[in-house]
């Protein structure tokens, strides 16, 4: 079955505690993404891979580091997390080259509390 | 800037009722657009998408969208509401150029019976 797995699905961490949630797609996508999810914000960019070893920053990376040494998995890692990183987090993916429109799929999320 | 507008963070019909959800977006450009739609305590699935051609799109459960260019706009619609389409909605656009998708804020779908 096509899909984009996350894990942990939930996650309550304290201030400062380093955490890496981790992102698969097996659709072979070239482009992966991370979204932060806040009540009357919508979603909003991390970051983004365009292919292994490309990694660009969204529309708010502070606070958060990516790697893509692989195709398939794209993990977020917070470094040193702080409260207001609490959100509800999606990982996506997409074909990217040679194609009519970029439709992206998601994962199924993961909350993320910091206290 | 490229940008996504939904109007209404929340709107509540009558089961049986219309909806419409209503989405602009800011381009010179006329985008891809998207409608997602979240179930409680799910992630993002894709309802429907303008790419090119028919303006008029239709999608999964009944929904449908326009895209008219003169109102840069691509609202949500279905003629005939039911319970099960209590979710969350979020309009989104693209361009074909990158994959980065700006989402609007999302409208929350209630269903009264």
């Amino acid at each position: 079955e096509a899909q984009v797995t996350q894990n942990p699905r939930y996650l309550i961490t304290v201030t400062g505690k380093k955490l890496t949630v981790t992102c698969s797609q097996n659709m072979n996508h070239e482009y992966m993404s991370w979204y932060r999810q806040d009540p009357g914000l919508g979603l909003r960019q991390i970051y983004y891979s365009m292919n292994v070893e490309v990694t660009d920053k969204g529309d708010v990376p502070e606070g958060y580091k990516v790697s893509r040494k692989e195709k398939r998995n794209f993990p977020l890692i917070l470094e040193s997390p702080s409260p207001n990183q609490t959100s509800l987090y999606f990982c996506a993916s997409s074909f990217q080259s040679g194609r009519s429109y970029n439709e992206q799929f998601f994962g199924p999320g993961t909350r993320l509390t910091v206290l | 800037a490229q940008s996504v507008t939904q109007l209404g963070s929340h709107v509540s019909v009558s089961e049986g009722a219309l909806v419409l959800l209503r989405c602009n977006y800011s381009s010179s450009v006329p985008p891809y657009l998207f409608w997602y739609v979240q179930y409680p305590n799910q992630g993002l699935q894709l309802l429907l998408k303008y790419t090119t051609g028919a303006t008029l799109v239709k999608g999964i459960n009944g929904f449908e969208a326009e895209f008219k260019k003169s109102e840069t706009s691509f609202h949500l619609t279905k003629p005939s509401a039911h319970m099960s389409d209590a979710a969350e909605y979020f309009c989104a656009s693209s361009y074909s150029s990158a994959s980065k998708i700006i989402f609007g804020s999302g409208t929350r779908l209630s269903i009264r019976p």
